[in-house]
């Protein structure tokens, strides 16, 4: 089944404990991408990725880290959490280029409480 | 300042009768539109999408409608039943792959 994974579902941490939120997608989509959710401001983007070794900064990158060592895994790194990043956490991927590229696909999202 | 707009945080609509999700956007250079369908718990699911070389596109029950002159997209859902019960989001790219989200209607069907 074609699908896009993240793990863990639910999370409660303390300020300033590193945490990695992970991403899986079966698809080979090359584009792979970071959202935050939070009430009244829709989807905004933390950061994504083009390709293999090709991360760049959406509009909400500060505090976050990301990694593409694979095509298939995008992990979110928070360093140091703190209590404004706490959200619900989307990640997404598609193909580049054709007639679906804009088409993405979510996973099931990660609600993240930092204490 | 959010370049895709949806105005109503809401929508209510009685099953059988037409619902309509309405998304307004401030930048010309968006080329591609896209209406997303979310359930609670869940990750966001594409429904339908538009080019801005078209002014209407239908696929079932679902038929979005692109004003550009306006800068207005409209989701039209007919006839509208309980599963159409969700959060709607509107975003739009100007095909660098980058989607801007409105902030989402949820919408609720009643019996």
């Amino acid at each position: 089944e074609a699908q896009v994974t993240q793990n863990p579902r639910y999370l409660i941490t303390v300020t300033g404990k590193k945490l990695t939120v992970t991403c899986s997608q079966n698809m080979n989509h090359e584009y792979m991408s970071w959202y935050r959710q939070d009430p009244g401001l829709g989807l905004r983007q933390i950061y994504y990725s083009m390709n293999v070794e090709v991360t760049d900064k959406g509009d909400v990158p500060e505090g976050y880290k990301v990694s593409r060592k694979e095509k298939r895994n995008f992990p979110l790194i928070l360093e140091s959490p703190s209590p404004n990043q706490t959200s619900l956490y989307f990640c997404a991927s598609s193909f580049i280029g054709g007639r679906n590229a804009n088409e993405q696909f979510f996973g099931p999202g990660t609600r993240l409480t930092v204490l | 300042d959010q370049q895709v707009k949806q105005n109503s945080p809401s929508l209510s609509v009685q099953e059988g009768r037409i619902s309509i999700l309405n998304c307004d956007y401030t930048n010309s250079m968006f080329d591609y539109f896209l209406w997303y369908k979310k359930y609670p718990a869940e990750g966001p699911t594409f429904l339908i999408s538009i080019s801005s070389i078209k002014d209407k596109n239908e696929d079932g029950r679902f038929t979005v409608f692109l004003n550009k002159s306006a800068k207005h997209l409209s989701l039209h859902i007919v006839p509208s039943q309980p599963g159409d019960s969700a959060v709607y989001f509107c975003a739009a790219t100007d095909s660098n792959y980058q989607l801007i989200w409105g902030a989402g209607t949820k919408l609720i069907i009643k019996p």
